[in-house]
């Protein structure tokens, strides 16, 4: 079944310690997204590539950085992760043109301790 | 500034009965609107949309309503099964942006 994968579901990091998380997915989608979810709150958007075109929201944190090296591959990167970067990252695909329909992973819940 | 709001955190209702889950929204250059549903343990899987131009979309079980007016759409739900129980997202795209912007979401449980 073609998908979206986040690896990994749960990760524990130290306040200040570099995380990577990463996406992958098999729907051959040119757009990636990457959201962050806390607690009760709407799902926000970080950024988005369109095939390898970095779009950043205004509002995301230069903490926050990503990658991606390939349309099936797509990381997340916080530098320095705060108490407060403690969330649910979700990532999502879309086919050009159809971003209004996107396909989520399941997420990886971040903790800092 | 919160452009699409769910005010209902939750609903319950007995299966068999109609679900209706309501969303509202600020900016009048949204030009689609859609209803994502999230179990546990998973991503957010697309249910339905409408856009903008229409002001009912029908599939199966599931009705949107949107009321551009009152800047207003409803999920209906009918018949509602234990199994639609899941959190309920609201969102909304503008063409322009490429980007969507989703509601908190409201925890639907449909009681056997």
């Amino acid at each position: 079944d073609a998908m979206v994968i986040q690896n990994p579901r749960y990760q524990v990091t130290q306040f200040g310690k570099p995380v990577t998380l990463s996406c992958s997915q098999t729907l051959n989608h040119n757009v990636m997204y990457w959201y962050q979810q806390k607690s009760s709150q709407a799902p926000k958007l970080l950024f988005h590539y369109y095939d390898k075109d970095f779009n950043n929201e205004a509002d995301t944190p230069d903490n926050f950085q990503s990658r991606r090296p390939n349309t099936s591959f797509c990381f997340l990167d916080i530098r320095s992760p705060g108490l407060g970067d403690a969330a649910m990252y979700l990532c999502a695909t879309s086919e050009r043109g159809k971003d209004y329909e996107q396909y989520f992973g399941p997420g990886t819940r971040l903790t800092v301790t | 500034d919160q452009q699409v709001k769910q005010n209902s955190p939750s609903l319950s209702v007995q299966e068999g009965r109609i679900s209706i889950l309501n969303c509202d929204y600020t900016n009048s250059m949204f030009d689609y609107f859609l209803w994502y549903k999230k179990y546990p343990a998973e991503g957010p899987t697309f249910l339905i949309s409408i856009s903008s131009i229409k002001d009912k979309n029908e599939d199966g079980r599931f009705t949107v309503f949107l009321n551009k007016s009152a800047k207003h759409l409803s999920l209906h739900i009918v018949p509602s099964q234990p199994g639609d129980s899941a959190v309920y997202f609201c969102a909304a795209d503008w063409g322009a942006t490429n980007k969507l912007i989703f509601g908190t979401g409201t925890l639907l449980a449909v009681q056997p």
